[in-house]
């Protein structure tokens, strides 16, 4: 199985600062076939489903703030919040979709400081 | 727009059975895999099972395999999770989910809770 792990566990950054959540997987997940890696980026908060923020790694959803940016290839992967907004606050994850089983990192909790 | 709606949770004693349903429509239901995923009580997400496009060769994690059988009718638009033998850390709010769409596409859940 894909073991994705991201760092930190939780993080308190300033309301505008920014703030930037890490995802490492224990083999590459990019597909040679179109050269994407298959990483997604959720947002959770409480009482709701897991919203998709990012796919491809790097493709932001539709409707998405262009504050949130994925980075990244192969192994190591980034979600950059360039300036927090109150409404940021919540639950982070990432997740492989390159092969079952599909693996989910542990979460982000994001607050403020 | 593309919709996932779940249906059919509720609460079961241990040892058993439910069906959850996921009513799939705004994309071509029967051209793409389809998943199962749970999320238990203040906890993180894991992937439970995976079927085909045409219901064949369902996957399934290995807490669940022999208990829960994934199905679909593609005439329908509709996908299952069969959940036999039902333990209370099966306990979960249970999405259905399609990554073939570009974005994942997920429901808004169905709450499972096993307990006597």
């Amino acid at each position: 199985d894909i073991v994705m792990t991201q760092s930190p566990d939780s993080l308190a950054v300033s309301l505008g600062e920014r703030a930037t959540i890490n995802c490492k997987s224990s083999q590459s997940v990019l597909y040679s076939s179109n050269n994407k890696n298959s990483l997604t980026w959720y947002q959770q908060k409480p009482g709701q489903p897991p919203k998709v923020l990012i796919y491809w790694a790097s493709t932001r959803e539709s409707g998405v703030p262009d504050r949130f940016t994925g980075s990244g290839s192969g192994t190591d992967f980034t979600l950059t919040i360039s300036s927090l907004q109150a409404e940021d606050v919540a639950v982070y994850y990432c997740q492989q979709y390159y092969t079952t089983p599909l693996t989910f990192g542990q979460g982000t909790r994001l607050e403020i400081k | 727009e593309v919709q996932l709606v779940e249906s059919g949770g509720g609460l079961v004693q241990p040892g058993g059975s439910l069906r959850v349903s996921c009513a799939a429509s705004g994309f071509t239901f029967s051209a793409y895999y389809m998943h199962w995923v749970r999320q238990t009580p203040g906890k993180g997400l894991v992937w439970v099972s995976r079927i085909n496009s045409d219901g064949s060769n369902p996957v399934y994690a290995d807490f669940v395999k022999g208990r829960f059988t994934i199905s679909r009718d593609n005439a329908k638009n509709t996908l299952y999770l069969q959940m036999n033998s039902l333990k209370v850390e099966d306990t979960a709010v249970y999405y259905c989910v399609c990554y073939g769409l570009g974005s994942p596409a997920w429901g808004q859940g169905a709450l499972v809770s096993v307990s006597s």
